[in-house]
């Protein structure tokens, strides 16, 4: 099976622009969920969608949204960048069945904002 | 609120000895824990998980022990390898959610 495949790999964007990333996940997998990680701060729970449904979100501004397409791929997107959003973006793909926690992981978008 | 860390952020280990990286969890509610590694340019890797129902269990070179009395949960690899040279962070999940502890980066001596 191919693994979860992310574009773009690298995007540099100034401030106050807007950014989509795109993630496909393992094929059969109906969740999706999105992370950024940082030196600083980590890796950090954005959301998860499930069945084209936001099922989880994390604590980040209305600014990071994202969506599920019927063939589970997945966007986020960032609006109105701010230099503290220079990040990787990882999403991770799992079943999505109760019971199935194991997530399997993309190599990430490296964002920079300038 | 809640927060997963692990106790060292770095660990130096001489190839073929064992490997013992720690990590204490806060929600005593979390159900669910996942060490993962993550090498330079990847993304992280599973390699093991552990149900909070379950206090050890056990994968090719690798243990997990999980101690909910005192919130601790480990990853032992026996006769660390050069490629396992990586960051390693532990991961707790309640209500599907998952939170990740800061990370300990992992260099084999040879």
């Amino acid at each position: 099976k191919a693994g979860v495949t992310q574009t773009p790999r690298y995007l540099i964007k100034t401030r106050g622009q807007q950014v989509t990333l795109s993630c496909s996940p393992i094929s059969g997998h109906r969740s999706v969920s999105w992370y950024q990680q940082t030196p600083g701060q980590g890796l950090q729970f954005l959301f998860e969608y499930f069945s084209e449904t936001q099922r989880n979100k994390g604590n980040f501004p209305g600014r990071f949204s994202g969506r599920q397409f019927s063939n589970s791929r997945s966007e986020m997107n960032v609006s109105t960048l701010e230099l503290g959003d220079s990040a990787l973006y990882l999403c991770a793909s799992r079943p999505g069945t109760s019971g199935s926690y194991e997530q399997y992981f993309g190599p990430g978008t490296r964002l920079t904002v300038t | 609120g809640e927060s997963v860390g692990l106790h060292l952020p770095t660990l130096s280990v001489q190839e073929g000895d064992n490997s013992i990286i720690n990590c204490a969890y806060s929600n005593s509610a979390s159900d669910y824990f996942i060490w993962y590694k993550q090498e330079s340019g990847k993304g992280p890797q599973f390699i093991i998980d552990i149900r909070s129902n379950m206090d050890k269990r056990q994968g090719q070179r690798v243990t997990v022990l999980l101690n909910k009395t005192v919130k601790h949960l480990s990853l032992q690899i026996a006769a660390t390898q050069p490629g396992d040279s990586a960051v390693y962070f532990c991961a707790e999940s309640y209500d599907y959610k998952l939170s990740f502890g800061a990370g300990t980066t992992v260099t084999v001596r040879a």
